[in-house]
């Protein structure tokens, strides 16, 4: 597809276990970010990716959060250990370059921790 | 202190209003700067990008100010299907930020 695209677009899991949400981003776009978004609040910045390297993750929560990038293209977020409060919906965009270019979005994750 | 602040919504209009949502940001070496439309549940879209020389697309303009490190969009004649919030987003060092988003509601 010529998008953003996430998967699993929906979540379910129990307290305690690990998860990992996959973003696809538009081919031959080098910068990738992951933000995530709690009901009724905006975006909260996780990481960003330009080509594999992770310039930024001061946003990312926890030590139970990290994420990876390879060959330029997909990008996996994992949350170990979940817990309730990791419930959100996490949203991952990719841009061209990481400088003056927008950022296209994909359809997120709703992730919830039960 | 938010890095981008934006005003508090949410914000309702009749058909026809303009209305005008102000933002700003912390950092003076911002590079770029862009306004986003979210719609309920829905993921963020770009609206517009935000230039020094101030750029118009159609019933929005939008304004940048470095001096005071400000960025405002204008919509004029709002439709009602401009109801949406509407996020300040700003590029430093590669990194996107977000500002908390303006609720807009456009009634008939």
């Amino acid at each position: 597809g010529a998008g953003v695209s996430q998967s699993p677009s929906n979540k379910v899991t129990e307290k305690g276990k690990d998860v990992e949400l996959r973003c696809d981003p538009i081919s031959g776009h080098t910068a990738l970010y992951w933000y995530r978004q709690s009901l009724g609040q905006g975006l909260e910045f996780l990481i960003y990716f330009q080509g594999n390297s992770a310039p930024d993750k001061s946003g990312l929560p926890s030590d139970r959060f990290s994420a990876e990038r390879t060959g330029g293209s997909v990008s996996t977020l994992t949350i170990q250990r979940t817990q309730q409060e990791d419930s959100a919906v996490y949203l991952c965009a990719s841009s061209l370059y990481s400088s003056g270019t927008e950022a296209f979005f994909g359809q997120g994750t709703r992730l919830t921790v039960v | 202190r938010k890095e981008v602040e934006q005003d508090p919504g949410p914000f309702n209009v009749p058909e026809g209003a303009t209305v005008a949502f102000n933002c700003t940001y912390s950092n003076s070496a911002s590079q770029s700067f862009f306004w986003y439309r979210q719609d309920c549940r829905k993921e963020p879209k770009l609206l517009m990008s935000v230039y020094s020389s101030g750029n118009e697309d159609g019933r929005f303009t939008a304004q940048l100010n470095r001096a005071s490190q400000y960025i405002s969009l204008l919509i004029r004649d709002s439709k009602l299907s401009d109801s949406a919030t509407y996020l300040c987003v700003v590029r430093k060092e590669g990194k996107l930020i977000f500002g908390q988003g303006t609720e807009l509601s456009v009634k008939p």
